[in-house]
């Protein structure tokens, strides 16, 4: 059972394109944090948010941490084809485990 | 943030084998944590790696099928025991920071296949 939910699964978008991935849970997170997966790589980590409503920009990324720490999202805009990859949350809760989303595979085209 | 790496990257193993997986940290590390991955989906929590003591499995993994060697700071091992082809993934192994977020840090990960 996933905890943590998030959507689209898939994205296939063109280059200079704008997109928005969610993950959502039923629990709250004391943090929360966004991962981005290439084949044959480990995931890496691209930021960590921990204060209900907090907004963090990473270049063309912004992630948004939702009031109620229950939610999240990651908008990028003017995609480029260096995005292409699997995306994924990971909360934490009471400071404990981590505990990661679905996924989101996006693919950018030139 | 650490450097991880993990020994082997890849294998394939015979159905009923066992393999083990190394995973080693350039710093010592308090938290260390093994994963499961299907390709191109999410990660599953396999169980904490604890030093001094025995491992927290999450549900469904046992210590029987995933034994786990925690020996100090910097190393860690996860052994597939018995294995059949569902077995077949990619394990990961991860460390928490110690620093003003527990964020964590990942290996490359070790693709298996069993057939």
């Amino acid at each position: 059972t996933q905890l943590l939910e998030q959507s689209p699964q898939f994205l296939s978008i063109q280059e200079g394109e704008n997109l928005t991935v969610y993950c959502n849970s039923s629990s709250v997170f004391s943090s929360l944090q966004w991962y981005r997966q290439e084949p044959g790589e480990g995931p890496v980590l691209l930021v960590t948010v921990v204060t209900g409503g907090e907004v963090k920009k990473l270049k063309r990324l912004t992630f948004q941490f939702g009031d109620a720490r229950k939610d999240s999202s990651l908008h990028i805009t003017a995609a480029q084809p260096g995005d292409t990859g699997l995306y994924l949350c990971a909360g934490q809760y009471n400071f404990n485990k981590f505990y990661f989303g679905s996924g989101t595979k996006l693919n950018v085209k030139p | 943030s650490a450097v991880i790496s993990q020994k082997p990257s890849r294998d394939i193993c015979q159905r009923g084998t066992s393999l083990t997986i190394q995973c080693q940290v350039d710093s010592q590390v308090t938290m260390m944590f093994w994963y499961r991955q299907q390709p191109g989906q999410s990660l599953t929590l396999i169980a904490t790696a604890n030093q001094g003591s025995e491992a927290t499995y999450e549900s469904g993994f046992v210590i029987d099928k995933f034994p786990i060697s925690r020996p100090n700071l910097t190393f860690s091992t996860l052994t597939v025991s018995n294995m059949s082809p569902e077995d077949s993934s990619i394990y990961l192994c991860s460390v928490e920071s110690s620093g003003e977020y527990n964020e964590q840090f990942f290996g490359p990960g070790t693709r298996l296949t069993v057939l």
